[in-house]
């Protein structure tokens, strides 16, 4: 049971690249999210996908793009990366769609940096 | 949106000592409080969690109160170790996700 599954660990991009951060659950979970984490600035929701076929914007959406591509993945992309896209990023997944556990477990992070 | 306003950002203490962490939320429709531990390099983890139909809960060491009126919860650390030493995080649930507070960095001295 690997929980959640995301990759890669670790990415530099430049300036004007794309890339696709993968996030697979294996834990049943309906709702699953991405956060950026920032020093000083806590963990920011980017989209959430409360259950499969549907996403919503969080906070900090502007130069992302997400696709819940089945109950277990949930993938996000960054068009044209920019330096401020420099950042920690999570995935995690819960049961908030379901009524059931709330707590979200987390992936083991992407640390994403753009050049 | 939901606010989670969160203090002190750092905290030091001696081993032994206690620690409390607070914070304030904004949307009175939050039900769901939970604190995650983040260790250097490391993926938050829950450590606990609180609904709103629960004033207090306990889990040994760790502790957290709720004041729904007031909308505001802590930790408690009891008898803190080096090992408590990481990066705390509270939370809100707003409809289908989390709210973050900005992080509190506890420092537990020898």
């Amino acid at each position: 049971n690997a929980g959640v599954t995301q990759t890669p660990k670790f990415q530099v991009l430049k300036t004007g690249q794309s890339m696709t951060l993968q996030c697979a659950q294996d834990m049943n979970h309906n709702s699953m999210y991405w956060y950026r984490q920032d020093p000083g600035m806590g963990l920011r929701l980017i989209y959430y996908s409360a259950s499969e076929g549907t996403t919503d914007k969080g906070e900090v959406p502007n130069g992302y793009n997400v696709s819940r591509l089945n109950k277990r993945e949930f993938s996000l992309r960054l068009e044209s990366a920019a330096p401020s896209q420099t950042s920690v990023y999570f995935c995690a997944s819960s049961e908030i769609g379901t009524g059931g556990t709330y707590g979200y477990t987390f992936g083991s992070g992407t640390r994403l940096t753009v050049v | 949106g939901e606010n989670v306003e969160q203090h002190p950002s750092t905290l030091s203490v001696q081993e032994g000592d206690s620690a409390v962490i607070k914070c304030t939320y904004s949307d009175s429709a939050s039900n769901y409080f939970p604190w995650y531990k983040q260790e250097l390099g490391k993926r938050p983890q829950l450590i606990i969690d609180i609904r709103s139909n629960v004033g207090e809960k306990k889990d040994q060491r760790i502790a957290v109160t709720l004041n729904k009126t007031a909308k505001h919860f802590s930790l408690h650390i009891t008898e803190t170790q080096p090992e408590d030493s990481a990066v705390y995080f509270c939370a809100a649930l707003s409809g289908y996700a989390l709210n973050f507070g900005k992080g509190t960095s506890l420092l537990v001295t020898p």
